[in-house]
């Protein structure tokens, strides 16, 4: 079974600054598809960024972007000019290609936005 | 507003009684999914329907049942409530069974169980 990994429960960055949320992934799959969500007080579930693994370039959403690296299963989400309503917690996620397995959710890390 | 409603979204009640959680997926999603989030932890699989059948399972206890109706809403049942059962339960959906647009999550239902 597939299994994500984060290894940063929690995180703080200052304001305008950059930080990045790392992510790590097992799997057999070499076709699949990756996701950050962010979950903020309000406990609404939003999608950030999606990756497809057979893509190499990386996925960019405004601020946000992704560091896919296949081969180390790895991928972190870089938030770029940091915000006070970037405080969240935030989850990866994995998808297989079939879509008959349901996304699996790493632990998540809290991210702190300080002013 | 995601598209995706979920009710009650607040609900109190004591050990041993039985709760239905509702769910309405956005309009042309046919996948509807539940997870369960416990405190301070990561969101927990566990069931997911298309067009009314069930897809695939996960951890999901026995005192649950979930089903899908044919108008596509979908009802989470909650039996023999223990204290342990306390959680955020969500809601999502998808139009193609998720192949690589990801859910769209309702606001989530707040059980309590006292």
């Amino acid at each position: 079974a597939q299994t994500v990994t984060q290894s940063q429960p929690e995180m703080s960055v200052q304001e305008a600054e950059t930080v990045t949320l790392s992510c790590t992934y097992d799997t057999s799959e070499n076709n699949y598809y990756l996701f950050w969500y962010k979950q903020p007080p309000s406990r609404q579930m939003i999608l950030v960024i999606r990756q497809e693994a057979y893509k190499q370039q990386n996925a960019t959403e405004n601020r946000f972007s992704v560091n896919f690296q296949k081969a180390a299963k790895s991928f972190s989400l870089k938030i770029s000019d940091s915000q006070l309503g970037d405080t969240a917690m935030y989850f990866c996620a994995f998808m297989n290609p079939s879509g008959n397995t349901p996304l699996v959710f790493g632990k998540g890390t809290r991210l702190s936005v300080i002013a | 507003d995601s598209g995706v409603t979920q009710t009650p979204k607040h609900l109190i009640t004591a050990t041993g009684q039985r709760v239905t959680l509702r769910c309405s997926p956005r309009s042309g999603d046919l996948s509807v999914y539940w997870y369960q989030q416990s405190l301070d932890q990561g969101l927990q699989f566990l069931i997911q329907y298309y067009n009314g059948e069930e897809r695939a399972k996960g951890n999901i206890l026995e005192r649950f049942s979930a089903q899908q109706f044919p108008d596509l809403h979908s009802e989470l049942n909650l039996s023999s409530l223990e204290l342990g059962d306390s959680a955020l339960y969500f809601c999502a959906s998808s139009v193609d069974r998720g192949r690589g647009y990801g859910y769209t999550f309702g606001s989530g239902t707040r059980l309590t169980v006292v």
